[in-house]
This record gives structure tokens, sequence and C-alpha cells, in this order.
């Protein structure tokens, strides 16, 4: 199957300072692909849709200036948390909707670990 | 808009029982399906889904689920558990022709898999 990285894994970095995570997909294009943050024992938020060449869609309540979103290729997408707090801590996954497939899967990637000190 | 709820936040069985996790749907439209596990500190893997097609979805390890819209439900279940089941299980739904692939999870079940 279809296969999405992110990177990095695990970032720490003190409140104040601002983060990249990059989702990848590795073997096929993505269009569209969507970014969602998880708390800790809890279900997955989506927080907004990553559009190739275009503006990406926020959800309600997400700050789009504070969640940077680019998707500058047709592999690439990357989301920036500025002036990070320790409330943005979280898990931030992203997915990638099946393009080659029947359409209907979407892959996700394996999750960053963000810690705000 | 579409929702799911997953009754029960935490579910444990033996090893070799049956494993059931519910979840039911509101939707306006029948929908398209999913079944997710989660590992600690990993991505979701897709587990099965529902696309208007057989009622009845097998999927990957053992499990499978049944669409039942009379009951406006989707529960995952599998014949005997095994260890390696023991993971987070998110179902989740999506509109069968808009809203651009977006899903909505269900608020997640944890099942604990005990010898």
């Amino acid at each position: 199957g279809a296969v999405v990285s992110q990177h990095p894994s695990r970032v720490i970095c003190k409140s104040g300072t601002s983060v990249k995570i990059e989702c990848r997909s590795l073997d096929f294009q993505a269009t569209t692909m969507f970014w969602y943050r998880q708390f800790p024992k809890q279900s997955l938020m989506l927080m907004a849709t990553s559009n190739e060449g275009s503006k990406a869609t926020y959800e309600q309540g997400v700050e789009k200036d504070k969640f940077l979103i680019n998707h500058a290729s047709l592999t690439l997408s990357t989301l920036t948390v500025t002036s990070a707090h320790p409330e943005d801590s979280s898990f931030y996954i992203c997915s990638a909707p099946d393009t080659g497939g029947d359409g209907y899967e979407q892959y996700f990637g394996p999750g960053t670990r963000l810690t705000v000190t | 808009a579409q929702s799911v709820t997953q009754l029960g936040s935490h579910v444990s069985v033996s090893e070799g029982a049956l494993v059931l996790l519910r979840c039911n749907y509101s939707s306006s439209v029948p929908p398209y399906l999913f079944w997710y596990v989660q590992y600690p500190n990993q991505g979701l893997q897709l587990l099965l889904k529902y696309t208007s097609a057989a009622t009845l979805v097998k999927g990957i390890n053992g499990f499978e689920a049944e669409f039942k819209k009379s009951e406006t439900s989707f529960h995952l279940t599998k014949p005997s558990a095994h260890m390696s089941d023991a993971a987070e299980y998110f179902c989740a739904v999506r509109h069968p022709t808009g809203g651009g692939n977006k899903l909505t999870f269900g608020t997640g079940t944890q099942l604990k898999v005990e010898l």
C-alpha cells in the first residue's frame, strides 16, 4: 500500500519558538493532505486540509496564523506551529487520500509528538 | 454532518474471547464507514471499510464489521482475541459524495487483551 512519512517523529521546543513538521507521500502523489491533532487518550481532530498549489482550508476554531500549512509539491505538505506554547503540545498526524486505488482509503503518517516546554 | 459514537472507551477481553467494539453513526445519507487501529505513538492503520457494497466487510487481522442501516451501526468484531490486538480502535465516517474525503472520527475504544 501507499506510504506516508512524517518528520520529525518527536520534537521538543521551547515556548515561543516555531516548529516545522513535514508530511511526505513516498510512492504516490497527493494533491490533498489532511492534518490532525490528537491529545492524549483522545480522538483525532481535523485541523486543516492542505491543497497543493493553493491555500489550506482550516477547520473552525483553528488559527491559520498559528498553524501555517504549505503544500508546495504533490508529495510534500508542511505544518509550522508558530510561537509554540505548552498547550500546543500534542500528537500531530497527517494523512493523504488514496488516488490510485478505489479512492476511499486514506493513508496516515506515523505522527509527530510535539512537546513545548 | 456526519458523526460516529463509539460506546465504551475501554473494552477488556480475555485472549481467545470474542471482541466486539461498538460504533453507531449519524448521517442524512448512508455514509462510508471505516475502522482504524492505532498502536502507541503510531499513526492509524485501516482495518476495513464499508463503501456501499457488501454489508458484511472483512478486514485484516481477522476483523470484520457489519453495516446495519436499520440500527445505524457498524460494530467491529473478531472471533478470537489475540494479545497483539491490544490497541486503540477508531471508527470513522465519511460522506459518500461530498465533504472532500474528510473523515470524522469517533472518540476511540482502547482494547485490552488479558491472559
